[in-house]
This record gives structure tokens, sequence and C-alpha cells, in this order.
């Protein structure tokens, strides 16, 4: 079945650092979607990306979805304490299938 | 309602009782999802309802669990016979429509503890 795969697991950065999570499929998928679960909440939708190569930009996080449908990444800049939390990837690979299969998250923490 | 409401919020019960999951979707969303998220690990798919119909009910663990929708409303899950295993966080997500058309809206979910 449908694996995706996202890595680092845990990411701890200073205050004012980058952070870069990354996610792969097993599969080509139909598009990919981006979650953030905070400490104790549910996941909660940031973006979803459709397109091969397409690139979306929400302040200081920019998502990328690769040429081949296969992979897809997050940067955050300049992290600041509110982007606590673990984000998840999560990808639909269309085909017949309803899964909407998800990573198993990468968790941020911020030292300020 | 406003969001996706779950109960029980929390749930404790012993190794061999049964347990009721209830969700709420939000008003309009033909679309409903289950998942199970254990401590610190990620969201495993249990199953998928489009109206009151399971087209993919492939990610349920073992023939103890099972769900129902009526109408395009309410979803119960059910556990039979739990197992100190099933304790996780139940969280069931809606969607405007199925596929892979739009963004999920999870409940807060309800964690189920077996003792």
């Amino acid at each position: 079945g449908q694996q995706v795969m996202q890595i680092p697991q845990y990411q701890h950065v200073q205050e004012g650092e980058d952070f870069t999570t990354y996610c792969n499929s097993s599969t080509t998928l139909s598009n990919i979607q981006w979650y953030k679960q905070r400490p104790g909440g549910h996941p909660v939708f940031l973006i979803q990306l459709v397109k091969s190569g397409e690139v979306k930009k929400q302040k200081r996080l920019t998502f990328q979805f690769g040429e081949a449908k296969k992979n897809s990444s997050l940067h955050i800049t300049a992290t600041q304490t509110t982007d606590v939390g673990t984000y998840f990837c999560a990808g639909f690979s269309g085909a017949g299938s309803y899964q909407l299969t998800f990573g198993k998250g990468t968790k941020l923490s911020v030292i300020p | 309602g406003a969001g996706v409401s779950q109960s029980p919020s929390n749930k404790v019960t012993e190794k061999g009782k049964d347990v009721e999951l209830r969700c709420d979707p939000i008003s309009g969303h033909t679309a409903l999802y289950w998942y199970r998220q254990r401590l610190g690990q990620g969201l495993e798919f249990l199953i998928y309802f489009q109206g009151n119909s399971a087209p993919d009910k492939s990610g349920l663990p073992s023939d103890r669990f099972s769900a129902e929708r009526t109408g395009e409303s309410v979803s119960t899950l059910t556990i039979q016979r739990t197992q100190q295993e099933d304790s996780a966080v139940y969280l069931c997500a809606s969607s405007l429509s199925g596929g892979a058309v739009g963004e999920l809206f999870f409940g807060e979910g309800s964690r189920l503890t077996v003792l």
C-alpha cells in the first residue's frame, strides 16, 4: 500500500533559525496536504498542493511539491515559538483510493 | 455546529469491554474519516465514508472494529472486546466532498484508555 515517509522525526531549533521537513511517497500522488498539530491539539489544515513543481507561500512558510509528485517539503523561515508543534504531510494517490495517508510527522521545538 | 464534534472526549475502560465513539461532522460535509493516533505517533487511517457508505474500510485493524454512519451525519466507531493496544486518540475528520478535493476538518478526538 501507499507509504508516506517524513523526516526528520524531531527538530530542535533556536528561535530565528530556519526549519525544513521533508516528505516522500512510495507512489505518485494526486495531491499533498500539510497539517499542523499543536501539543494537545488536533491537526489543522495548512495547505494543499496539486500541481507538479508547485510552490506556495504563507508568510514565513514555503511549501513545495516535487516535479514527479512523489515528494514535498515545508520550510519555515526565522522560526518563532508559535511555530512549535508537529507538522504532518498527507498524500492522496487517487486512482480509486480514498485514503489520505499521513506521514509520521516532524515535531518542531523552538528554543527561545 | 461550527466544527466537528466528538464524544466522549475521554474514555477509560477495562480490557474486554465494548466502547462506542461518536462523531458529528460539519453540516453539509459528505466525507467522513476516522483516524487513530497513538501517543507521539502519526495518524493511522481507519475508515472513510462518503455519505453513509464506506467505500474504504481497509484501515480497520481487526474485526473487533466497526463503524457506521447514518445519512450524511453522525458516525459511530465501535470497538468490541477492547485490548490494551487499542489505547489511543481516535480522531474524526470531515470534508466537504470526498477524495483529493479539499481539507479535512478534525475534531478534538476521543482519548481511549484501556486498562
